[in-house]
């Protein structure tokens, strides 16, 4: 039973350039939620996808942006990269409500 | 205000001692539900253990259990006979809605 997958595994980028994260939920979950994770500090929300639409958005600019496909992977965008978003970023997906199973994380670092 | 407060920021044990993490919360909301993530160094959040707000019995998963005290808003988290491959960063989070609420973490060393 394959668990959450994230790619890639790293990844380093200019400020200003974009990016986009993917994620592929365990079998069987149907929601995925992203975070960020800054050194040092707990993960924090960004937004949540179930049924294709962002279900609930944390305190995150515009330039993070997320999609979900009809498989239920999802991919989270980053635009205009700040220095301030270099972080380990975590995707979890659960059946609708329950228990968020995390992926391995990507870590972005941004020169 | 913090929502999510853990206190200890490192912890030094004993190998097969038990250990004990702290963790205190605060809600308004009266459904809401607790979970403790392991993160080693590698960066995975492992999932260890839930307690929903309305349970009744505190949670218990192997070596892992939830001291889930509802009128001091407090979800400890007990290792029992701690291991050398317990040594990790630990995550308190409040589920409230959709979205999960983490603490700060604490790093715990276990000592061979």
């Amino acid at each position: 039973d394959a668990g959450v997958t994230q790619s890639p595994t790293h990844l380093i980028k200019t400020r200003g350039q974009q990016v986009t994260l993917r994620c592929s939920p365990k079998s069987g979950h149907d929601t995925v939620s992203w975070y960020q994770q800054a050194l040092g500090q707990g993960p924090q929300f960004i937004f949540q996808y179930y049924e294709e639409e962002e279900r609930q958005r944390g305190n995150f600019p515009d330039r993070f942006s997320g999609h979900q496909f009809p498989n239920y992977s999802s991919e989270l965008n980053v635009n205009a990269l700040l220095l301030g978003d270099s972080a380990l970023y975590l995707c979890a997906s659960s059946l609708r409500l329950g228990s968020q199973f995390f992926g391995p994380g990507t870590r972005l670092t941004v020169l | 205000a913090q929502k999510i407060t853990q206190t200890q920021p490192g912890m030094f044990v004993q190998e097969k001692e038990a250990v004990t993490l702290d963790c205190t919360y605060d809600t308004s909301d009266p459904s809401y539900g607790l979970f403790w993530y392991k993160q080693p160094s590698s960066g995975e959040m492992i999932f260890l253990i839930y307690q929903g707000s309305y349970d009744q019995q505190n949670a218990t998963e192997g070596r892992y259990s939830l001291n889930f005290q509802k009128a001091r808003k407090s979800a400890n988290l007990v290792i029992s006979a701690s291991q050398l491959g317990d040594s990790a960063m630990y995550f308190c989070a409040m589920r409230e809605g959709v979205k999960l609420t983490f603490g700060t973490g604490t790093r715990l060393t276990i000592i061979p």
